[in-house]
């Protein structure tokens, strides 16, 4: 039981150059989610789904894509990057309840020069 | 909107005393509460909850939090800090009725010396 995994670990992008993170759960949840750490700001969140097929927008969605195709994995996408995205990306999965623990995978660490 | 506010960006303490992580938030209804630990380079894990069961709640490794509806606070504490308690700690909360997500404090980073 791996619980949730991230690829890449680590990523760096020129500006304007696009790339796709891989968030995996094998714990057969309903809802995942994408978040950025930034220092200073806690967690925010990105976009999230509510099961497969189904996506929606956070806190902060611009710039982002999102993609739920199997209930498994939620892809995030960054179409053309920006410096101002360089951060560490977080997804988690939960439950379909409003009191269940999120679980949080390793994280990617992305810069972008 | 909601929001949730811990006081103090960083906290030191000395091996065996008491830890106090603050949390504030701000909701006319009482949400879930959450105290993650974040410990350097990984995810998030749960310590504890707050669901609308008992307001003093236990968590992992000695932790537990007492949620103060007229105070809206969530405060994480620990009778005796030991040095592997050392991590970021982060304070969020859920809205009643949403789909569980998370609204994060911007986390406190516990020292802990010898």
């Amino acid at each position: 039981n791996a619980g949730v995994t991230q690829t890449p670990k680590f990523r760096v992008l020129k500006t304007g150059q696009s790339m796709t993170l891989l968030c995996a759960q094998d714990m057969n949840h309903e809802y995942m989610y994408w978040y950025r750490q930034d220092p200073g700001m806690g967690l925010r969140l990105i976009h999230y789904s509510v099961g497969e097929g189904t996506t929606a927008k956070g806190e902060v969605p611009d710039g982002y894509n999102v993609s739920r195709l199997k209930k498994q994995n939620f892809l995030l996408g960054l179409e053309s990057a920006a410096p101002s995205q360089t951060s560490v990306y977080f997804c988690a999965s939960s439950q379909r309840t409003t009191t269940d623990t999120q679980y949080f995978g390793p994280g990617t660490r992305l810069t972008v020069l | 909107a909601q929001s949730v506010t811990q006081l103090g960006s960083h906290v030191s303490v000395s091996e065996g005393a008491l830890v106090l992580l603050r949390c504030n938030y701000s909701s006319s209804v009482p949400p879930y509460l959450f105290w993650y630990v974040q410990y350097p380079n990984q995810g998030l894990q749960l310590l504890l909850k707050y669901t609308s069961a008992a307001t003093l709640v236990k968590g992992i490794n000695g932790f537990e939090a007492e949620f103060k509806k007229s105070e809206t606070s969530f405060h994480l504490t620990k009778p005796s800090a030991h040095m592997s308690d050392a991590a970021e700690y982060f304070c969020a909360v859920s809205e009643r009725g949403g789909y569980n997500k998370l609204i994060f404090g911007a986390g406190t980073r516990l020292a802990v010396h010898p």
